[in-house]
């Protein structure tokens, strides 16, 4: 399909590893975004490229996130020392046209992480 | 303060009715853009309807409209002729002013709808 797609799907790790959560956008699409959906909740911005730099990342929860970007395409979610707290759903989302407007965000079906 | 509230956790409707979910949101930008998603239990983000707040015309899209109440800052979603499909989480979002392109979500709504 030409949607948003997420790898994995489900990731189950322990306290303390490291886990990588991909996203591949739209193709065509020039920003790309990462929200953490925690049960029961909206989603929560974490941060948004715009072509390969961060334009804001100001959602990151702490230095143990981190994500990339380097070809302008596909993105890695980098988490470092997994909690139990980080436990949730990772949605990926892409867009056009980004600088405000009716530019949409068009999601993936997200990573479903759960820290043991 | 919460930037979006979405005060119904769950709603209940029946088929062929329909339906309003309620959205406030809190923002002192005069630009900004507000939009309605629905999640279904597959869990992926569907877009539905967008609102800017400079538009006069309430939105709409097939059978969504948006209710859009600029002073009493509110954006309700209005799904008209509910089919059992449309079961699902409902969520509220706002982009605030030009300068980001982060969404802000609610809660949600939880709509249920029965034969």
């Amino acid at each position: 399909g030409a949607g948003v797609s997420q790898t994995p799907s489900n990731k189950v790790t322990e306290k303390g590893k490291y886990v990588e959560l991909r996203c591949d956008p739209i193709s065509g699409h020039t920003a790309l975004y990462w929200y953490r959906q925690s049960l029961g909740q909206g989603p929560e911005f974490l941060i948004y490229f715009q072509g390969t730099g961060a334009a804001d990342d100001s959602g990151l929860p702490n230095d143990r996130f981190f994500a990339v970007r380097p070809e302008g395409s596909v993105s890695t979610l980098k988490i470092q020392r997994t909690e139990r707290g980080d436990s949730a759903v990772y949605l990926c989302a892409s867009s056009l046209n980004p600088s405000g407007g009716k530019d949409t965000q068009y999601f993936g079906p997200g990573t479903r992480l759960t820290v043991l | 303060a919460q930037k979006i509230t979405q005060t119904q956790p769950g709603m209940f409707v029946q088929e062929k009715e329909a339906v309003t979910l309620d959205c406030t949101y809190d923002t002192s930008d005069q630009s900004y853009g507000l939009f309605w998603y629905k999640q279904p239990s597959s869990g992926e983000m569907i877009f539905l309807i967008y609102q800017g707040s400079y538009d006069e015309q309430n939105a709409t899209e097939g059978r969504y409209s948006l209710n859009f109440q600029k002073a009493r800052k509110s954006a309700n979603l209005v799904i008209s002729a509910s089919q059992l499909g449309d079961s699902a989480m409902y969520f509220c979002a706002m982009r605030e002013g030009y300068n980001t392109d982060k969404l802000i979500f609610g809660t949600g709504t939880r709509l249920q709808v029965f034969p």
